[in-house]
């Protein structure tokens, strides 16, 4: 079964720190990956996704993600955090049973919260 | 450009009564369409998709419908609301038929709470 795994429901870091929020994914076949983010009363913001290519994929907002194929992950990353970089952060792979339907599969959400 | 509406952004209702949520895109044609569910500000539950004007898929058993009775407007509904059915719902939309690389564009939400 197809899935994606948030490992960490919450990361702290520093402003000015870098910052990682991980993702893992299991599906068959290549992965279509994606990052959002969700602010409070908000809906999802996508952030970026990785197709094929470049293992590092740049976004919005200064992120960047690392694909991994060997670890089958899709790490999020930014060198220098901001505080108004908190917020809910999540994964996504594309449904590949689902055809046209563009169906994604989310994992379960981390929040990031950076301090001043 | 493309954008997606919903409201409204906050609704209060008694157990027992109708719901009617709507959600709209601009921009774009015979989208992809979906409504989530999340509870406590976490995981998304998809409740609903549609890939065309009046058909819908039904992802889990429940106390809601959906309709697509127009290519770019997709309504979520209840006859009877139950204390379970808080939360905030959340309609996305997606490109259709450009291949599976396409993300889906997420509206504002609506926070639906129970009495």
């Amino acid at each position: 079964a197809q899935s994606v795994a948030q490992p960490e429901d919450q990361v702290n870091v520093a402003e000015g720190n870098p910052l990682t929020v991980k993702c893992t994914y299991s599906v068959s076949g290549n992965p279509y990956l994606f990052w959002y983010v969700q602010y409070p009363n908000r809906g999802l913001q996508f952030l970026l996704k990785y197709i094929t290519g470049d293992n590092l994929v740049k976004g919005s907002y200064g992120f960047e993600a690392e694909f991994n194929k060997s670890q089958t992950s899709f790490h999020l990353k930014k060198p220098s955090a901001l505080v108004s970089d908190s917020a809910l952060y999540f994964c996504a792979v594309r449904d590949f049973g689902s055809g046209n339907t563009g169906k994604l599969i989310f994992g379960q959400g981390t929040t990031l919260q950076v301090k001043p | 450009s493309q954008t997606i509406h919903q409201w409204p952004a906050t609704l209060v209702q008694p157990v027992g009564s109708p719901l009617s949520l709507e959600c709209t895109v601009e921009g774009t044609s015979n989208p992809n369409l979906y409504w989530y569910r999340q509870a406590a500000g976490r995981g998304l539950q998809l409740l609903f998709y549609s890939v065309g004007i009046g058909q819908i898929s039904s992802e889990v058993p429940q106390n809601l419908s959906a309709s697509r009775p127009q290519d770019r407007q997709f309504i979520l509904s209840s006859k009877k609301l139950l204390l379970s059915d808080s939360g905030f719902y959340l309609c996305a939309w997606s490109a259709y038929g450009q291949g599976k690389n396409q993300p889906q564009h997420f509206g504002d939400g609506t926070r639906l709470s129970i009495l």
